[in-house]
């Protein structure tokens, strides 16, 4: 059962690039990584995922390096609107629900 | 709208008493899934359920209990409530069963206090 760690909180100004790193030391071959964003008092919503290298779309990017042991979440020019929390899981397609641990995520501040 | 829909959107309840949560997946989702998230302890994942069946089981109390029906809507029971239970209740569903990798859909959430 890979366990993941995010930093607790991390804070920025709009217009900037925001990096959140995750760790994943024992991620198994068959796991990927997903980020979900989550707003006070809403239900998560999924932002990203990927297996390894780097995944792009319309709201950030996924950074995975060779040994897949961390992956960063890329989150261009920020606004206030991007102030949420940040969830890193990592599971199979294969693997059991009972391995979902969105755990306490990363708290994103996004300052004026 | 992620297309998952719960009711009630609140409930307020007495200890001791049981209640009934409601979800109703995305059409074409088969994987239903039940989280608790309190002020302490962040998204707790409770149950999934797939295609009517239980696939997975996480935090969830004896007190507590679920099912999938037929049309794929899912009903979570709480019983013998306390006040620790106050929580902010989700649904979520995906298309397939593998929880871990499955993108999931969130629903609004139920807001249970209990007095």
């Amino acid at each position: 059962l890979a366990k993941t760690t995010q930093p607790i909180s991390m804070d920025s100004y709009e217009g900037q690039e925001v990096n959140i790193t995750c760790s994943h030391n024992n991620i198994a071959t068959n796991d990927y990584i997903t980020w979900y964003q989550q707003f006070p008092s809403q239900g998560p919503r999924f932002i990203i995922q990927g297996y390894k290298t780097k995944v792009t779309n319309e709201v950030a990017s996924l950074f995975i390096p060779a040994d897949r042991k961390s992956s960063t979440l890329s989150l261009p020019r920020v606004s206030l609107s991007d102030t949420a929390v940040y969830y890193c899981l990592v599971g199979s397609p294969r693997g059991s629900a009972r391995q979902l641990t969105f755990g306490s995520g990363t708290q994103l501040t996004v300052l004026p | 709208d992620s297309g998952v829909t719960q009711t009630p959107k609140h409930l307020i309840t007495a200890t001791g008493q049981r209640v009934t949560l409601r979800c109703s997946p995305r059409s074409g989702d088969l994987s239903v899934y039940w989280y608790q998230q309190s002020l302490d302890q962040g998204l707790q994942f409770l149950i999934q359920y797939y295609n009517g069946e239980e696939r997975a089981k996480g935090n969830i109390l004896e007190r507590f209990s679920a099912q999938q029906f037929p049309d794929l809507h899912s009903e979570l029971n709480l019983s013998s409530l306390e006040l620790g239970d106050s929580a902010l209740y989700f649904c979520a569903s995906s298309v397939g069963g593998g929880g871990t990798y499955n993108e999931q859909f969130f629903g609004p959430g139920t807001r249970l206090t209990v007095l």
